[in-house]
């Protein structure tokens, strides 16, 4: 079945540093790619999509590509705040042949943003 | 009002008895589901259903049943709860593969 693999954690950056979040993934065809974004204490929210190749999505400042020719769907920041502190989590469907609905999910990455 | 509420949000209960986890949604959607999380491993998928009359097996649905008892709620059930079942759960809704709302999660602990 598709697949996720993200890099894992905790990451510990200190305020204002680039953010790089690693995910690859395998997949029949080309199926949506989503990163979602775990707040302590909270349900898990979308950050971002993407639903075709060479798409970015973007949102709070964030960003990811959907890049066909590496399966990779990196999350990206330039500049990182201290309520950027959060478990990350990247997904697709979790059969992009149109079988099983849901998403699959990477392990998360929990993500630590010093003063 | 959350859009998706999951009700208890924390929750002790004893090996061998049984529990049920409520959801409810205000977004209309017809798919709901529900995901377990443990640390580490990521969310897996143990149920979703496309409407009242429509459930499905997900990942890991052993020892775990549901009830789509309306449009808007969907419960989980454990029938005999075990140590293992430990974890976090989620209730999510959403429209086929578009974005997926969820709840803020039951935390269970099975002693």
């Amino acid at each position: 079945g598709d697949s996720v693999t993200q890099m894992e954690g905790p990451v510990t950056l200190s305020e204002e540093a680039f953010l790089t979040i690693n995910c690859t993934y395998t997949a029949t065809g080309y199926p949506s790619l989503f990163w979602y974004v775990q707040y302590p204490g909270e349900g898990l929210q979308l950050l971002l999509k993407a639903t075709k190749a060479d798409d970015k999505g973007s949102n709070k400042g964030f960003e990811a590509t959907y890049r066909k020719e590496t399966t990779s769907f990196h999350l990206e920041k330039g500049s990182v705040q201290v309520s950027d502190s959060a478990v990350y989590f990247c997904a697709l469907p979790l059969d992009s042949g149109g079988g099983a609905d849901g998403l699959t999910f990477g392990k998360g990455t929990h993500l630590i943003i010093q003063p | 009002d959350a859009d998706v509420t999951q009700t208890p949000r924390n929750r002790i209960t004893k090996t061998g008895k049984r529990i049920m986890l409520e959801c409810s949604q205000t977004k209309g959607h017809d798919r709901m589901y529900w995901y377990r999380q443990d640390p580490g491993l990521g969310l897996q998928l143990i149920y979703y259903s496309f409407d009242v009359k429509d459930i499905n097996k997900g990942e890991i649905s052993d020892g775990y049943s549901v009830s789509r008892q309306a449009q808007a709620k969907f419960s989980l059930s454990l029938e005999s709860a075990i140590p293992n079942q430990t974890a976090l759960y989620f209730c999510a809704t959403s429209e086929r593969t578009s974005e997926a709302f969820f709840g803020q999660g039951t935390r269970l602990t099975v002693v």
